[in-house]
């Protein structure tokens, strides 16, 4: 079973537009980790954030925020003001204590940002 | 600080040959991962090493894949022999501690094509 849910696919916007990348992830764990990751077009992934189970503030770095809510299992990330730069494909990932925090990705948000 | 280093980047090969993909992790990381990844899809855990032991090698398909990290620092992934639904990715990743949720760093990937 998928335990990590990235319904978009696929979006695009024009470059300076706020987007919202979501994730929806299940666990019966009480202590578990989300992280995101960027995958830009060379294909190396690049860590952006990591979050802890126990800690529901949200979290903003420069253009980047992201929206843990443990009552919908979600744990979104907004992209302020897009540049072209952000086109990239996005991997949220789930890390559960009880399967040795082994990291368990969505299928990935595929983000094109256009001039 | 040198990345996570993989080669080759690219491998094509026609179906049953054998195919070797090797990594060395970032100086002093002590865990070490091979992942696999479909074209749209997220990364897949094949197997997990803490120094030179493989913890966890559940989703390795240990017929025709084998792994080793002989002196806990580099290793090498082998198919052997290679079929058409390998063709992939092949992500190796590095973490300082022992699994835990730490940040993993991964290296630019294998691209493996079988013919």
């Amino acid at each position: 079973a998928q335990k990590v849910t990235q319904a978009q696919t696929e979006i695009s916007v024009v470059e300076k537009e706020d987007v919202t990348l979501d994730c929806v992830y299940e666990t019966r764990d009480t202590t578990y980790y989300l992280f995101w990751y960027k995958q830009p077009p060379s294909g190396e992934l690049v860590f952006l954030i990591r979050r802890n189970s126990f800690d529901e503030q949200n979290e903003i770095s420069g253009r980047y925020s992201w929206n843990f809510q443990k009552s919908t299992s979600s744990f979104n990330f907004t992209i302020t003001a897009s540049q072209v730069v952000d086109s990239a494909v996005y991997f949220c990932a789930l890390s559960e204590a009880n399967s040795g925090y082994a990291l368990n990705f969505g299928k990935g948000t595929s983000l094109l940002v256009t001039p | 600080e040198a990345g996570v280093v993989q080669s080759p980047r690219y491998k094509i090969i026609e179906k049953k040959q054998p195919v070797a993909f090797w990594c060395n992790p970032i100086s002093g990381h002590n865990t070490l991962y091979w992942y696999r990844q479909n074209l749209g899809q997220g990364p897949e855990l094949l197997i997990r090493y803490e120094n030179e032991e493989a913890v966890d090698d559940s989703q390795l398909p240990k017929d025709r894949f084998s792994a080793e990290r002989l002196k806990g620092v580099d290793s090498t992934l082998k198919i052997q022999p290679a079929e058409l639904g390998d063709s992939a990715v092949y992500l190796c990743a590095s973490s300082l501690d022992r699994a835990g949720p730490n940040e993993q760093f991964f290296g630019p990937g294998t691209r493996l094509t079988v013919l």
